[in-house]
């Protein structure tokens, strides 16, 4: 199993350019999340799904978007990117019966 | 404002010397607490969790103690060694998953 993969590794944006951050597991999981990493503050949950066709907002969820057409996929969608949202993002998944979230090796985004 | 306060933001300790790290939360309706560790340029891994009706869990080197009353955990590293240096996230997670993580303390294991 490779577990959870993210795509791409690095990423620089123009302001106001948009982009798709890939998010695929093999571990068959019903939940995944988004999560972003920045300095000194941890990892805030942005969007979270908790099965296909079912997505929900977690803490930070602004200048986000997310879809869940399959078990295995849950990109995360920014429109209009801006400064604010340059930070490294994961994406986890986890069984619906266990709270231990798997994380992938994140995208390290930057915004310029 | 954060849900999950941690405590403290870095920690130096000699190799064998005990880490501790502190983490308080205020929401009651989180019901699982689990500790993650990140080494650099890699996501988080879950190193070890406990749930709100122990006080106390162990695996291998690796402590967790819980307070209840007082809304605070800890996490206790024996025996410290320079493989432990990274960086250790807090979390409180409610029962829909939606999980809040501290702000990270990170660790440096000195030979």
């Amino acid at each position: 199993n490779a577990g959870v993969t993210q795509t791409p590794k690095f990423r620089i944006l123009k302001i106001g350019q948009s982009m798709t951050l890939q998010c695929t597991q093999d571990m068959n999981h019903n939940y995944m999340y988004w999560y972003r990493q920045d300095p000194g503050m941890g990892l805030k949950l942005i969007y979270y799904s908790v099965g296909a066709g079912i997505t929900d907002k977690g803490e930070v969820p602004n200048g986000y978007n997310v879809s869940r057409s399959t078990t295995e996929d849950f990109p995360l969608r920014l429109e209009l990117a801006a400064p604010s949202q340059t930070s490294v993002y994961f994406c986890a998944s986890s069984y619906p019966s266990s709270n231990e979230q798997f994380f992938g090796p994140g995208t390290r985004l930057t915004v310029l | 404002q954060q849900q999950v306060k941690q405590s403290p933001q870095s920690l130096i300790v000699q190799k064998g010397g005990i880490s501790i790290i502190n983490c308080a939360y205020e929401n009651t309706a989180f019901d699982y607490f689990p500790w993650y560790q990140q080494f650099p340029g890699k996501g988080p891994a879950l190193l070890i969790a406990i749930r709100p009706d122990v006080s106390e869990k162990k695996e291998g080197r690796f402590t967790i103690s819980f307070n209840k009353s007082a809304k605070q955990f800890s996490l206790h590293i024996m025996d410290s060694q320079p493989g432990d240096s990274a960086t250790y996230f807090c979390a409180a997670s409610r029962p829909n998953n939606d999980m809040r993580f501290g702000a990270g303390t990170r660790l440096t294991v000195k030979p």
